[in-house]
């Protein structure tokens, strides 16, 4: 079967840095993405991964490692704005999504 | 304007009764999906149409239908709600290939 593991929770300081991380096992594999989801809203694209590597933009940072099925957000700078639920989805084989559960992220002063 | 647009953004119905959500979008895109959102699960593909005569299910398709009227409208219905099919409901768009867009969700909550 296909899986996608994440924490189900993290608490981190206003300020400071977290790094969420995702581990898959899927048919085949087209791309990672992150994606960013406040409570009750939809979820708002944050990155890409295709090919192994970091990909920085701006506070936040998306690595990938295909041979370990893993990959990670990194959050800098942490602001009480970035309190929110982190998906992590694999494109399979036939270019369809395979969702995690998400990561609820609690930012505190 | 919303690229992707849902409606209703709330809805309570009863079991038994047939309730529809639409989705449209501004875009052209030829794909567009359906997904359930439950507390602690991932987002659940429920269908998805390539094209309007293209339509699929999904992993969790029964209880529900669809219906592509055009390439911009995507509808879900649910025959005859019943109580755990109580979630939030998203329609969603790829963009550029690398990324999807969702609609703004639809709670439903079937009593």
């Amino acid at each position: 079967g296909q899986n996608i593991d994440q924490p189900t929770e993290m608490t981190a300081t206003e300020g400071a840095i977290v790094q969420i991380n995702c581990t898959y096992q899927t048919s085949g594999f087209n791309g990672l993405f992150w994606y960013q989801q406040h409570a009750g809203e939809a979820p708002t694209f944050l990155s890409y991964n295709v090919l192994d590597g970091l990909e920085e933009k701006g506070r936040f940072s998306s690595f990938l490692s295909r041979s370990k099925g893993y990959s990670y957000l990194l959050l800098k700078e942490l602001q009480m704005k970035d309190s929110a639920s982190y998906l992590c989805a694999v494109v399979d084989s036939n270019y369809q999504l395979i969702w995690g559960a998400g990561t609820k992220l609690i930012i505190k002063p | 304007d919303a690229d992707v647009t849902q409606t209703p953004r709330n809805r309570i119905t009863k079991t038994g009764k047939r309730i529809m959500l639409e989705c449209s979008q501004t875009k052209g895109h030829d794909r567009m999906y359906w997904y359930r959102q439950d507390p602690g699960l991932g987002l659940r593909l429920i269908y998805y149409s390539f094209d309007v005569k293209d339509i699929n299910k999904g992993e969790i398709s029964d209880g529900y239908s669809v219906s592509r009227q055009a390439q911009a409208k995507f509808s879900l219905s649910l025959e005859s709600a019943i109580p755990n099919q109580t979630a939030l409901y998203f329609c969603a768009t790829p963009f550029q290939g690398r990324s999807y867009t969702f609609g703004s969700g639809t709670r439903l909550t079937v009593v």
